[in-house]
Formats: structure tokens, C-alpha cells, sequence
């Protein structure tokens, strides 16, 4: 149980477009769901906080015009990546808190995003 | 200063021996402490939630969690080439939705 299904698993784009990631909680309900970015060899940085039905919260120099999130409903949030340049190439994941009378986090298996 | 401090290795062990991987922290208000395995290009999975100090086991898998010294570490026992993966310490000050503080991660290779 406590599945996040994150779609896509890989995308390339080119420069300037923008690109959609889903993160889907399969068996719970997401109240609240985290963005992360890593790269290569690095761990995971926390950008955004989205709750279900609010505005996310960004975490400082995160550009919140460029990672637009929304969080439409308890089992989906979105983070689209605007105007998207080759230094926005990472790995996104999302995660969400386990449902309540459990305990930790658990995540998306994560979306490489790759700009050219 | 990071807020946690993690080895990113890469450490490699033969199959079999004891692993012993390890973070320290500076933030005295962190109360719950989390392992997580990453394999290449997936998301992190759940191996071990522990709160406050002492110890959890689960499997081949010990947590210990030293408060005073900031300091935690998970032991794998028995250690299996499907091990082979990065391993990252989390933590949080509270249980509800706050945001985790991760180490960096520790690439480890078991050799079969």
C-alpha cells in the first residue's frame, strides 16, 4: 500500500517549452504532497510544499513563476516546469506523508526531465 | 554547516560482511529519523522510521539513533549484492507534514 504512481518516468523537451509531471496517490489520500529536485550525486533539495485546494509554498530561491504547482484534488499534484532551459534538467520527484497511523514518507520514482 | 552531514562514499564491502553506514545532524530539534534506499534512477523507499534515541531492527536492518551526540547510523547484516544502492538518512522535527532535511546519500556496492 501508500503508492505514489509519478508519470512521466523520462521526458525530453526542447528549450522553452513547458513540461507536466503527475504524482497520483494510489491507496490514500495526499492532503499534503512535497517537490524535490536532485542532481546527479546530490541528494534530494525540497522545493515546493503543495496542500490540496492552496497555494504551494516555496521554499527560498525557488522561482515559483517558473515550477507552477497544483494540487486539484487528494490524490493529484501536478508541477509543470515553464519556459524550460537546460539547467532545469534534473531529477523531480514527489512525495507525500503515509496515510495517518503510519508513519514516514513515500515517493514517486521520480521524473528525469532532460532539456536541449 | 549542513544541517546533516552524510559520507557519499562510494563504499564497497564484500557480500556478506556488516555495513555500517552513518549521519550526523546540528539541529537538536530533529526527532524522527528515516533511512532511505535509492536505486539508480528511482524514487527513495521506506527502510527504517525510528523516533528520539535507541535502537530498531528490522530484518538485517538495525537503526540507532543517538540524540546526544547527534549522530545515527543503520547497519545491514548479511549484506546482498541486491543491497547495492544509495542510502539516504532523513529527518524531521515533527511527525506531521514537514518537510524532510536529507544527507546526501551513500553509494554502496556490495561485491558479490
Amino acid at each position: 500500500g501508500a503508492v505514489v504512481s509519478q508519470h512521466p518516468s523520462r521526458v525530453i523537451c526542447k528549450s522553452g517549452t513547458s513540461v507536466k509531471i503527475e504524482c497520483r496517490s494510489l491507496d490514500f489520500q495526499a492532503t499534503t504532497m512535497f517537490w524535490y529536485r536532485q542532481f546527479p550525486k546530490q541528494s534530494l533539495m525540497l522545493m515546493a510544499t503543495s496542500n490540496e485546494g492552496s497555494k504551494a509554498t516555496y521554499e527560498q530561491g525557488v522561482e515559483k513563476d517558473k515550477f507552477l504547482i497544483n494540487h486539484a484534488s487528494l490524490t493529484l499534484s501536478t508541477l509543470t516546469v515553464t519556459s524550460a532551459h537546460p539547467e532545469d534538467s534534473s531529477f523531480y520527484i514527489c512525495s507525500a506523508r503515509v496515510a495517518r497511523g503510519r508513519l514516514g514518507y513515500t515517493f514517486g520514482s521520480g521524473t528525469r526531465l532532460t532539456v536541449v | 554547516q549542513k544541517e546533516v552531514e552524510q559520507d557519499p562514499g562510494p563504499l564497497s564491502v564484500p557480500e556478506g560482511a556488516i555495513v555500517s553506514l552513518n549521519c550526523t545532524y546540528s539541529n537538536s530539534a530533529f526527532q524522527y529519523f528515516m533511512w532511505y534506499r535509492q536505486y539508480s534512477r528511482k524514487g527513495p523507499e521506506l527502510l527504517m522510521y525510528t523516533y528520539s534515541s535507541g535502537n530498531k531492527e528490522d530484518g538485517r536492518f538495525t537503526a540507532q539513533v543517538d540524540k546526544s551526540s547527534k549522530y545515527i547510523s543503520l547497519f545491514i547484516r548479511d549484506s546482498q549484492p541486491s543491497d547495492s544502492a544509495t542510502y539516504l538518512c532523513a529527518m524531521s522535527a515533527s511527525h506531521g507534514n514537514e518537510k524532510l532535511t536529507f544527507g546526501t546519500g551513500t553509494r554502496l556496492t556490495i561485491i558479490p
